[in-house]
């Protein structure tokens, strides 16, 4: 069974600083991985995602994360936060040979103050 | 090009009746899912329709179901509301293809009196 585990419901930082944002899966499979986020009152909007093709995923808006197969994670970072990243972020999993069955994370809140 | 549009945005429903939601794909998208999200559960994936047909299903009773018209509109219908499912439904569609990305519409936020 595939699975992802985001390690932080609420992170907050200040203006300027690094955001990291953490999520570990489980997966039987070489995963498909996910970054989604969640504007209020807004539908979710695709960050990023890993297909094997390179360990380090570029994606929009400054974010990036790393596919670390011996740590089982897929971390999310960002060199400096802007007030308009302030959202839930999702970290989802797709299983082998699906394509509209997504399994979410359980979102992290990210608050960014000025 | 029009994103996924769900309506209606916001409804309100009285325990027992059924409630009809609505969504239409990005042109030229065959493939639609629907998610349920709330507070306490978070995101779970109700089914997926690929050209009028329901290729995956979440672990939903059967009070959920859906269905997808030939030009891949879809709806999703729940018989017999119950408290719990008061919640956002959201509808993605793609193309339908594996490795294919998933675009979200805004939700129709359900409230169950």
């Amino acid at each position: 069974a595939q699975s992802v585990t985001q390690l932080d419901s609420h992170v907050s930082v200040s203006e300027g600083t690094p955001v990291l944002l953490r999520c570990n899966y489980s997966s039987s499979y070489s995963p498909s991985l996910f970054w989604y986020v969640q504007h209020p009152n807004k539908g979710l909007q695709l960050l990023l995602k890993y297909t094997s093709a390179a360990t380090l995923v570029k994606g929009i808006n400054g974010f990036e994360a790393e596919f670390k197969k011996s740590e089982t994670s897929f971390h999310l970072t960002k060199p400096s936060a802007h007030m308009s990243d302030a959202a839930e972020y999702f970290c989802v999993v797709r299983p082998p040979q699906s394509q509209g069955n997504l399994i979410f994370g359980k979102g992290t809140k990210l608050s960014v103050k000025p | 090009k029009a994103g996924v549009t769900q309506t209606p945005r916001y409804l309100i429903k009285t325990r027992g009746q059924q409630v009809t939601l609505s969504c239409s794909p990005i042109s030229g998208h065959r493939s639609v899912s629907w998610y349920q999200q709330t507070p306490g559960q978070g995101l779970q994936f109700l089914f997926e329709y690929f050209s009028e047909t329901q290729r995956n299903k979440g672990n939903f009773p059967g009070r959920f179901s859906g269905r997808q018209f030939s030009n891949s509109r879809s709806e999703m219908n729940v018989s017999t509301l119950e408290l719990g499912d008061s919640a956002l439904y959201l509808c993605a569609s793609s193309l339908g293809q594996p490795g294919e990305k998933l675009f979200f519409g805004s939700g129709t936020q359900l409230s169950v009196l």
